[in-house]
């Protein structure tokens, strides 16, 4: 089946405590990107990479660090979390068609963090 | 900073009725504006997308139309039913990058 998967999809931890949320495609995708979600503010983009070893900022990315060093697998690492990183995060992953059109972003399902 | 501003934050729809929704953009060049559906506990999904040389897309009971002299684009739900209940979020790329802009959501309920 194809989908995007995250790890963990429930977290609790406490400030500054380092974690990793892991986000892996099985379609083959180049492109895949990390969001956050809060609630009044919709879907903001954290971070999103082109293909192996290329990434770019989204519009929120203090705070975060990404790695793509295999196309499959995007981890979003907090360094140092706090607690105005609680959130619900999303991994999406799509396609990137010749000539830089876009196509559909797949979502995993999830991750809700709660920094304390 | 670029920004979608999406309204209305949320609607109540009888079910048949049509349901809108509307997005308006400032002075950047965007090249897709995507419309995704999110369950409550799920991720988004795209629901429909247009991009800026057509004026109206329909897929099904959904329509979107964009004016690009306004700035503007929405998604029109003909015959809202109930399993259309369901957060709703535009959003849309500037040319030349992978950047998501996303409005902040409305949350629509279509009442049986």
């Amino acid at each position: 089946e194809a989908q995007v998967t995250q790890n963990p999809r429930y977290l609790i931890t406490v400030t500054g405590k380092k974690l990793t949320v892991t986000c892996s495609q099985n379609m083959n995708h180049e492109y895949m990107s990390w969001y956050r979600q809060d609630p009044g503010l919709g879907l903001r983009q954290i971070y999103y990479s082109m293909n192996v070893e290329v990434t770019d900022k989204g519009d929120v990315p203090e705070g975060y660090k990404v790695s793509r060093k295999e196309k499959r697998n995007f981890p979003l690492i907090l360094e140092s979390p706090s607690p105005n990183q609680t959130s619900l995060y999303f991994c999406a992953s799509s396609p990137v068609m010749t000539g830089g059109r876009k196509e559909t972003q797949y979502f995993g399902p999830g991750t809700r963090l709660l920094v304390l | 900073q670029q920004q979608v501003k999406q309204s209305p934050q949320s609607l109540i729809v009888q079910k048949g009725g049509i349901s809108i929704i509307n997005c308006a953009y400032e002075n950047t060049a965007f090249d897709y504006f995507p419309w995704y559906q999110q369950f409550p506990g799920k991720g988004p999904a795209l629901l429909i997308a247009i991009r800026p040389d057509v004026s109206e897309k329909k897929e099904g009971r959904f329509t979107i139309s964009f004016n690009k002299s306004a700035k503007q684009f929405s998604l029109h739900i003909m015959d809202s039913q109930p399993g259309d209940s369901a957060t709703y979020f535009c959003a849309a790329t500037p040319s030349g990058t992978y950047k998501y802009i996303f409005g902040t959501g409305t949350r629509l309920k279509v009442l049986a």
